[in-house]
């Protein structure tokens, strides 16, 4: 059964830091990785998609890595601002019979301080 | 739309009533999945809808629960006899096809919070 972790489960940092998340899996039978923020309330929004295959995706000041092998991912994020304060989740992608599936970690709360 | 829609936003029920709740995802996207949100969990897969083939339910955590999606398109997810650990968010999510496939993303919806009282 693949199981996603996310820790620490909160992180405050002060604002302009550049700042590492940590998502792993226990499985790495996987098609696909996702990054998703999800603000208090609210549903998820998608930031970066990340295929099987590739290495890593970018896409403004967030860049995502993948290390398939390990069961690894970071969400890579420059410059943080009070505006990303939000909790980020990552789920992975595989197959479940005929099926596919997302599994979701518990995502970790960032918290950006002006 | 250009998203996920979902209704009601927030739905309060008393214990032992019957509730539905409602999905329209994006045009056009074939796979439609329903996860919930309790508070400090994570997302607990229910249900996933492909195309015309048969559901995959293997999610849902009791009989009390049960889906339906009409002409490929607007989903209903129906809890009867509600319960107070029902009480959770109730996200809907679409995609073009599974996210089993390499390139495809899941788009969700702002999610209905229940609370049973």
């Amino acid at each position: 059964k693949q199981e996603v972790t996310q820790i620490p489960a909160a992180l405050s940092v002060p604002e302009g830091e550049n700042l590492v998340l940590n998502c792993s899996f226990t499985d790495s039978a996987i098609y696909n990785l996702q990054w998703f923020r999800q603000d208090p309330g609210k549903g998820l929004t998608s930031l970066l998609l990340i295929q099987s295959s590739q290495r890593e995706q970018t896409s403004g000041r967030l860049n995502a890595s993948l290390d398939k092998s390990s069961g690894r991912s970071t969400l890579y994020i420059a410059a943080s601002q009070p505006g990303d304060s939000a909790t980020y989740l990552c789920a992975v992608s595989q197959r479940a019979g005929a099926n596919s599936k997302l599994t979701f970690g518990k995502g970790i709360t960032l918290s950006v301080r002006p | 739309g250009a998203g996920v829609s979902q209704s009601p936003s927030n739905k309060v029920t008393e214990k032992g009533k019957d509730v539905e709740l409602r999905c329209d995802p994006i045009s056009g996207h074939t796979a439609l999945y329903w996860y919930r949100q309790s508070l400090g969990q994570g997302l607990e897969f229910l249900i996933y809808f492909q195309g015309n083939s048969a559901p995959d339910k293997s999610g849902l955590p009791s009989d009390r629960f049960s889906a339906e999606r009409t002409g490929g398109s607007v989903s209903t997810l129906t809890i009867q006899r509600t319960q107070q650990e029902d009480s959770a968010v109730y996200l809907c999510a679409s995609s073009l096809v599974g996210t089993g496939f390499w390139n495809t993303e899941a788009f969700f919806g702002q999610g209905t919070r229940l609370t049973v009282v």
